[in-house]
């Protein structure tokens, strides 16, 4: 079946620096990638989502980027902050089902002070 | 602002016994989706629901059913628990017409002895 894979599964880095999240998704048809961050105790809340037409999108300190022809999509956090930890999830949605997304494995972040 | 509430935030069963899990949507979205989270295994789509009494299977049905008899509300039921149940239940929910963005609940972390 579809699938989509994230890595790393845990990332430690020092509050301040860079942290990027990598995801591939199998469905060359999929079209619609979003980024949910699950804070402790809290269910996922979506951050960040781009469109295959598009190859980079920006929020603050986020982005993401698309690559089509590779099929991975990745999460860059700058200037990373105490309140960045969480649990990241990439997510790719199905071309055959307008609702239905494939989540990855998740990615726990933690910010080193 | 936008809630999803689930009946309970932690729950210990038996095995063998029906288990009866709600969610409740308050803003009027026509999907609704239930998932359970595994460590390393994301987030898997048990069932879901377009409409009201309207009802898709995801990628890991066996052992469970839901129930929609009202938009607002979405019932997943364990027949009959197993140990290999234990797990966090999340429910979602989202628009049809742009239905991209899944709102979460805060998980029901479920333990069936």
């Amino acid at each position: 079946g579809e699938n989509v894979e994230q890595h790393p599964s845990t990332l430690s880095v020092q509050e301040g620096d860079s942290a990027v999240i990598k995801c591939t998704y199998s469905d060359s048809a999929s079209n619609y990638f979003p980024w949910y961050k699950q804070e402790l105790g809290k269910g996922p809340q979506l951050i960040i989502d781009i469109r295959s037409n598009v190859g980079e999108k920006k929020d603050q300190r986020i982005a993401v980027t698309l690559n089509k022809t590779a099929k991975h999509f990745s999460l860059h956090i700058t200037e990373t902050q105490p309140e960045d930890s969480a649990v990241y999830f990439c997510a790719a949605r199905l071309y055959s089902s307008a609702s239905k997304i494939i989540f990855g494995s998740g990615t726990r972040l933690s910010i080193r002070p | 602002d936008v809630k999803v509430t689930q009946s309970s935030r932690y729950l210990v069963k038996r095995t063998g016994e029906k288990v009866f899990l709600e969610c409740v949507q308050d803003m009027d979205h026509e999907n609704m989706f239930w998932y359970r989270q595994d460590p390393g295994l994301g987030l898997r789509l048990i069932y879901f629901s377009y409409d009201v009494k309207m009802k898709e299977k995801g990628d890991i049905p066996e052992g469970y059913s839901v129930s929609r008899e009202k938009k607002e509300r979405f019932s997943l039921i364990l027949e009959s628990a197993s140990t290999n149940q234990t797990s966090m239940y999340l429910c979602a929910s989202s628009f049809s017409g742009n239905g991209e963005t899944q709102y979460f609940g805060p998980g029901t972390r479920l333990l069936v002895l």
